[in-house]
């Protein structure tokens, strides 16, 4: 098992809808999260960072963690063609280890 | 914003040749990652280093090597290019668990 699995998709949803993508984890001991956004030919960016349990929002976006189901997630309110990309999510413990990242969600907003 | 910057940004090359792929960051970062990515496919680590001196090999098995002899600087070197190598490798550096990526350099190797 994967230490995180993600939905690679792809996912497709019209122009305004709520987008809703997620990850599940199995290591208990990681305790920040983040989100990545991927455009096509191009490097991940840093979309959303959290740490421990709980919601973030940052304009259209939220990030929500829940350790108690090691489940996280990342909800796009009025989404846009722009926001057309693949996102990934990516965890990390307290210890001195890299990142780990999702596979990645590719995500079609059509208008 | 991060400032972290790949050359080049494309390159084709014939198999056997030596290549170097360049890394820079001006945030003073510690950590710095090179990942290798398929288009369309997740992210593999293949090599990452801690500071100066200090380099580790991810998941990945690679032919490639790394050095880090000055904190903003982490070049990727492949002694003889294979068709295989042919991928997008990224580069990233990070603070605080959060990782900021280059641009990436797509490789072909023909």
């Amino acid at each position: 098992q994967k230490e995180v699995e993600q939905d690679p998709g792809p996912l497709s949803v019209p122009e305004g809808a709520i987008v809703s993508l997620n990850c599940t984890y199995s290591n208990s001991a990681f305790q920040y999260f983040m989100w990545y956004r991927q455009y096509s030919r191009k490097g991940p960016e840093l979309l959303m960072y959290t740490y421990s349990s709980g919601n973030k929002e940052d304009g259209r976006f939220t990030a929500q963690v829940d350790k108690s189901s090691k489940y996280i997630s990342l909800f796009i309110r009025d989404s846009q063609p722009s926001d057309s990309a693949t996102y990934l999510c990516a965890t990390s413990n307290s210890g001195n280890t890299p990142l780990v990242f999702g596979k990645g969600t590719r995500l079609s907003v059509i208008a | 914003e991060a400032d972290i910057y790949q050359t080049p940004r494309y390159l084709v090359i014939g198999t056997g040749k030596k290549i170097t792929l360049e890394c820079s960051q001006t945030m003073g970062h510690d950590k710095m990652y090179w990942y290798q990515q398929d288009p369309g496919m997740e992210l593999h680590l293949i090599h990452y280093s801690y500071g100066v001196n200090s380099t580790e090999k991810g998941d990945l098995s690679s032919e490639s090597t790394v050095s880090r002899i000055r904190t903003e600087h982490f070049p990727l070197t492949l002694e003889s290019a294979r068709p295989s190598h042919t991928s997008q490798y990224l580069c990233a550096s990070s603070e605080s668990r959060r990782a900021f990526f280059g641009q990436g350099t797509r490789l072909t190797v023909v």
